[in-house]
């Protein structure tokens, strides 16, 4: 079966760190960029960043550069988001995306075909 | 970032009606331009990606079209699995953004 499975709810003190996993299962790991969003309640989701699964490689959005770490190991088709120095409205569910692409005259348009279930992290003291 | 906006940020509409939702982008994406449902608790679901291709196993209820900066998702005949929150997103850019979303209530 193909799906994004992410480890569980987290509840963490203002200024700890948490790590979300997210194990793919039904298609070549490697195959597919995995990208992080997160989404506070009543709002749309949001961007972190994404890491290229084969390469290691990341981009992240400016927002989160220097806060947030994603890393992967393909032992075990698993992907992690790591963000640092928690605060109050880091408050969200947190979800993995499996990207897919198409292409066009001007380029690949990629968007979100798979997504995980989501983690909710709560940051509170 | 590129902004992207919805209107209208919710409807009433009744099952078997025309609905029809907007989406702006703050400059032009041409047609990357992605549409997504989210049900209360789940996941967002793709629908439709680039601008106009349904992704497979969505009802052709749903239809999307634009390009530039405006953009709609259309479903043709609603149906009572269609009450949701749609959200579109843009991946012209490296930084992808998503509307605000718009929730479709039942009347």
């Amino acid at each position: 079966q193909v799906q994004l499975v992410q480890s569980g709810a987290e509840v963490k003190t203002p200024g700890a760190s948490v790590r979300v996993s997210c194990r793919a299962s039904g298609y070549t790991f490697t195959d597919h960029s995995i990208h992080w969003l997160r989404q506070a309640p009543g709002q749309g989701p949001e961007w972190m960043g994404w890491i290229n699964p084969k390469s290691g490689g990341t981009n992240y959005a400016l927002k989160y550069l220097g806060r947030v770490t994603m890393t992967r190991d393909t032992s075990i088709s698993t992907t992690y988001m790591q963000l640092n120095r928690l605060r109050s409205d880091d408050t969200a569910v947190y979800y993995c995306a499996r990207e897919r692409g198409i292409t066009v005259v001007r380029g690949i348009i990629d968007y979100f075909d798979l997504w995980g279930q989501g983690t909710l992290v709560t940051v509170s003291s | 970032d590129i902004q992207m906006t919805q209107f209208p940020s919710s409807l009433s509409a009744s099952v078997g009606d025309r609905v029809t939702i907007t989406c702006r982008a703050s400059q032009s994406i041409n047609t990357f331009l992605n549409w997504y449902q989210q049900k209360p608790g789940k996941a967002p679901k793709l629908l439709i990606y680039a601008a106009s291709t349904l992704q497979s196993g969505v009802p052709s209820t749903f239809s999307g079209s634009g390009s530039g900066t405006d953009f709609t998702l259309t479903i043709s005949s609603l149906q009572p699995e269609d009450f949701a929150t749609y959200y579109c997103q843009q991946s012209y850019s490296t930084s992808r953004t998503f509307g605000p979303g718009t929730k479709v209530h039942i009347k």
